[in-house]
């Protein structure tokens, strides 16, 4: 059964750093994998998607790479600004007919960017 | 081009009512996906539809039902409310229903009191 943990819960930087954050899954055989943004209360925004055979996909400053043999995925956010503060999840599309039809989610880094 | 549409997007209702929650897909898109997002956690797959069937489901009882129109717009409902339904509800499109991009609407507030 595929499980997707998304680590830090949480993080609060100050204006302008460079950071990183983690997704990782425990099944390797998946499709493709896609990060979203949610603001609170409101839905979900695609931000990037990685096909399995790609190693990274990139969208001004966000930058998503793909190693998909280690089970893992991160999301660069360059020259973060306050306007980047929301919930960031990972989501996973898997293989096979009983599992392409749906994405397994992680539960998200909530990320706060201070002035 | 207008994106994924949700309505309503608050509700409030009962415990043992039944709700139905309504989704027009992205437009070029015929696959529905539904999903329930509580609190602070990250969504949970419900089912998709894709020509008007079912066709994948999850770890939901068949208090949860849905349906998909021939325009490929979709309905969500729950009956015998629970408390424990009290979640964001979220309809998701793509082109292929099982390889697109998912793309999510603003989503239904559902309270259960």
């Amino acid at each position: 059964k595929q499980e997707v943990t998304q680590i830090p819960a949480a993080l609060s930087v100050p204006e302008g750093e460079n950071l990183v954050l983690n997704c990782s899954f425990t099944d390797s055989a998946i499709y493709n994998l896609q990060w979203f943004r949610q603001d609170p209360g409101k839905g979900l925004t695609s931000l990037l998607l990685i096909q399995s055979s790609q190693r990274e996909q990139t969208s001004g400053r966000l930058n998503a790479s793909l190693d998909k043999s280690s089970g893992r995925s991160t999301l660069y956010i360059a020259a973060s600004q306050p306007g980047d503060s929301a919930t960031y999840l990972c989501a996973v599309r898997g293989l096979g007919s009983s599992n392409t039809g749906k994405l397994i989610f992680g539960q998200g880094t909530t990320l706060q960017v201070k002035p | 081009d207008a994106g994924v549409t949700q309505s309503p997007t608050h509700l409030i209702k009962t415990r043992g009512q039944q709700v139905t929650l309504r989704c027009s897909p992205k437009s070029g898109h015929d696959t529905v996906s539904w999903y329930q997002q509580a609190l602070g956690q990250g969504p949970q797959f419900i089912f998709q539809y894709y020509e008007e069937e079912e066709r994948q489901r999850g770890n939901f009882p068949d208090r949860f039902s849905g349906h998909q129109f021939p325009n490929y717009s979709s309905e969500l409902n729950v009956n015998a409310l629970l408390l424990g339904d009290s979640a964001l509800y979220l309809c998701a499109s793509s082109e292929a229903w099982d390889t697109g991009e998912l793309f999510f609407g603003e989503g239904s507030r559902l309270t259960v009191l």
